[in-house]
């Protein structure tokens, strides 16, 4: 299975700041995604990253609020802007191989805590 | 015994029992279902998946079984361990696209 190494693991950031949270996969992958997961809740998919065009976002969240770049198959980053209390959660890069087995990994999540 | 926590559902067993976690999902079109552990500080690990042309598939000390008709899925683990103490989701997929998950259930496992 893809290795995703995520970066920053956790960060306390200022309201009105942005963060910018890294992506690299150690293989070339198909599909690569973000997730939000507030706490003591389930993942909710923000959007699909497509490499070299626009990111496809889900419903409630817009590209304004939640920038994201892929520039090649094997790195993505995305962005929380102008932060507030309510934007702290853990954030989660994943890939899609499009296989069975081991075909949708995860990295090891942002946490991040906006005071 | 299964209680409803301030997020979670919770399902409380003791070593060496079996436990089962359930999980409804919604979309009749899903043709590919996943479940995965998630441990405080990580990220969800991938355990067992399963195709919708099966109805059950085995792993070491896991099962899942899906029932299309009612759109339900289950998670078997057998002799439970305290190292299986964790959330788990059921992940839900159409045509190998983006994934849906569940709402989770915590599994507490005492000595």
């Amino acid at each position: 299975s893809a290795v995703i190494s995520q970066k920053p693991s956790r960060d306390i950031c200022q309201r009105g700041t942005s963060l910018t949270i890294q992506c690299q996969v150690d293989s070339q992958v198909t599909m690569m995604f973000w997730y939000r997961q507030q706490p003591g809740q389930s993942l909710t998919l923000i959007a699909t990253a497509n490499q070299g065009s626009e990111a496809t976002y889900e419903s409630g969240f817009v590209i304004d609020k939640f920038p994201i770049s892929r520039p090649n198959l094997t790195f993505s980053t995305l962005t929380v802007s102008n932060m507030s209390p309510e934007d702290s959660s853990i954030y989660l890069c994943s890939v899609g191989t499009g296989q069975v087995n081991y075909g949708y990994t995860f990295g090891s999540g942002t946490r991040l805590t906006v005071v | 015994g299964e209680s409803v926590g301030l997020h979670l559902p919770t399902l409380s067993v003791q070593e060496g029992d079996n436990s089962i976690i359930n999980c409804a999902y919604s979309n009749s079109a899903s043709d590919y279902f996943i479940w995965y552990k998630q441990e405080s500080g990580k990220g969800p690990q991938f355990i067992i998946d399963i195709r919708s042309n099966m109805d059950k598939r085995q792993g070491q000390r896991v099962t899942v079984l899906l029932n299309k008709t009612v759109k339900h899925l289950s998670l078997q683990i057998a002799a439970t361990q305290p190292g299986d103490s964790a959330v788990y989701f059921c992940a839900e997929t159409a045509g190998y696209s983006t994934l849906t998950f569940g709402k989770g259930t915590m599994l507490l496992v005492s000595p």
